[in-house]
């Protein structure tokens, strides 16, 4: 009964690489996230989708593509991974895009790229 | 704009004695705060929130927060540490606009328990 659940946890792949991370959340919510953790624990929101319609997308390369084909549902992928994507990546969703609802986190996907 | 600082990317205490975690923010307009926690390998956890009402504001794990507005602080507190308490702890803000930007994150905090 996972709320937020993404796949992979852990991934190591080649530079050059194209990747997917999966999230699905079963909480009903409106609104999913993806946000990037770096080495040094700082979190920063990447995109954000409001019923399948992206709404925040961030400073991100283009590298880096959300698709989302139901509410429920955010897929990250990243084209011609580079060393500095080592990261993990946190799906999250919440209820509507009031900024007073909590978020409710996935329990990341470790990325490392060699 | 808003932002938050997180005083102290470490903190270590004794099992039992107090926590406090300190957290500052700035935002042009009345914020929304929160604690998250983030257990090793994990993903974060909602410990708290203020949005309005009772600026004394009451969480999970015995952990607790006070809104002051004067000192642009939502320091997060626990009068008892324990061991399973050992973990990240980020702040949190947010601008109550209706606008669908959502969180800005401290640094963290990691909290240490020491035997």
């Amino acid at each position: 009964d996972t709320a937020v659940s993404q796949t992979p946890k852990y991934l190591v792949t080649q530079m050059g690489n194209d990747k997917s991370i999966k999230c699905e959340q079963n909480l009903g919510h409106d609104t999913m996230y993806w946000y990037k953790q770096d080495s040094k624990k700082f979190l920063k929101i990447m995109f954000s989708y409001n019923n399948k319609e992206l709404i925040i997308n961030e400073t991100v390369p283009n590298r880096f593509s959300p698709k989302s084909p139901d509410k429920a549902h955010l897929n990250l992928h990243i084209n011609s991974l580079e060393l500095g994507d080592s990261a993990v990546y946190f799906c999250a969703s919440s209820q509507k895009r009031s900024s007073g609802n909590t978020i409710y986190f996935g329990e990341g996907s470790w990325l490392t790229v060699v | 704009a808003q932002s938050v600082t997180q005083l102290g990317s470490h903190v270590s205490v004794s099992e039992g004695a107090l926590v406090l975690l300190r957290c500052n923010y700035s935002s042009s307009v009345p914020p929304y705060l929160f604690w998250y926690v983030q257990y090793p390998n994990q993903g974060l956890q909602l410990l708290l929130k203020y949005t309005t009402g009772a600026t004394l504001v009451k969480g999970i794990n015995g952990f607790e927060a006070e809104f002051k507005k004067s000192e642009t602080s939502f320091h997060l507190t626990k009068p008892s540490a324990h061991m399973s308490d050992a973990a990240e702890y980020f702040c949190a803000v947010s601008a109550p606009d209706g606008s669908a930007r959502q969180l800005t994150f401290g640094s963290g905090t990691q909290l240490t328990v020491l035997p």
